[in-house]
């Protein structure tokens, strides 16, 4: 049963526009979501992250949405650029179990057009 | 200061054969983790090490084994690989159990023929 899902595959928007990434997670004892951003070829890089006492965190670009009552979450990319064109993926962790393990949703691919 | 790096980048196996795959950071990190990534599967844990001398299993420890051999490196083997071993294997570490955000090597192709 995938705990945590990321339900569009692929997203494309042009250059400028804003790019909404969505997730959605079962478990009502995450604590802790982020995202990460993979190139190919390369490990996946941390970008963002939300508490789950939270419902907004912004760092530049970057938007993070938590809706605990829908068990939902959302990165908001405004402007997008060509360079963000990359896999994203959502996790999601318990803080109780303090042993830092993750659970991954399954990526969306997004491709920013010039 | 590399972060985290891991060896071989790819890996051809036969059925049956084994290997080691090497993962090491720099950054004094206490925690590491082994984690898998198939198409439309996302990221999925094998075995995770909390700190120096603990290790755990994660989601999908079958077929696998790992030792934690110093603070620095965490290594996976596969005793006997099976085609359903063909992934691509993440290295990652984080500066403590309940520190959240993971460091991720480079990755290692991993096919198993």
């Amino acid at each position: 049963d995938q705990q945590v899902k990321q339900n569009s595959p692929s997203l494309s928007v042009q250059e400028g526009r804003i790019s909404i990434l969505n997730c959605d997670y079962t478990n009502s004892m995450f604590d802790y979501f982020l995202w990460y951003k993979k190139y190919p070829a390369e490990g996946p890089t941390f970008l963002i992250s939300i508490s789950s006492i939270k419902d907004k965190n912004e760092d530049g670009r970057f938007t993070v949405f938590l809706n605990k009552s829908a068990k939902h979450l959302s990165l908001h990319i405004v402007p997008s650029q060509p360079g963000d064109s990359a896999v994203y993926f959502c996790a999601a962790s318990y803080g109780s179990s303090n042993t830092g393990k993750l659970i991954f949703g399954q990526g969306t691919t997004l491709q920013v057009k010039p | 200061n590399a972060g985290v790096t891991q060896t071989p980048k790819f890996q051809v196996l036969k059925t049956g054969q084994s290997m080691t795959l090497q993962c090491a950071q720099d950054m004094n990190h206490n925690s590491m983790y082994w984690y898998r990534q198939d198409p439309g599967m996302g990221l999925r844990l094998i075995y995770y090490s909390a700190s120096e001398g603990t290790t755990d299993k994660g989601e999908v420890p079958n077929g696998y084994n790992v030792s934690r051999l110093n603070k620095r490196e965490f290594s996976l083997r596969l005793e006997s690989a099976a085609p359903s071993q063909t992934s691509v294997y993440f290295c990652a570490s984080s500066p403590s159990p309940g520190a959240y955000e993971q460091y991720f090597g480079p990755g290692t192709r991993l096919t198993v023929t």
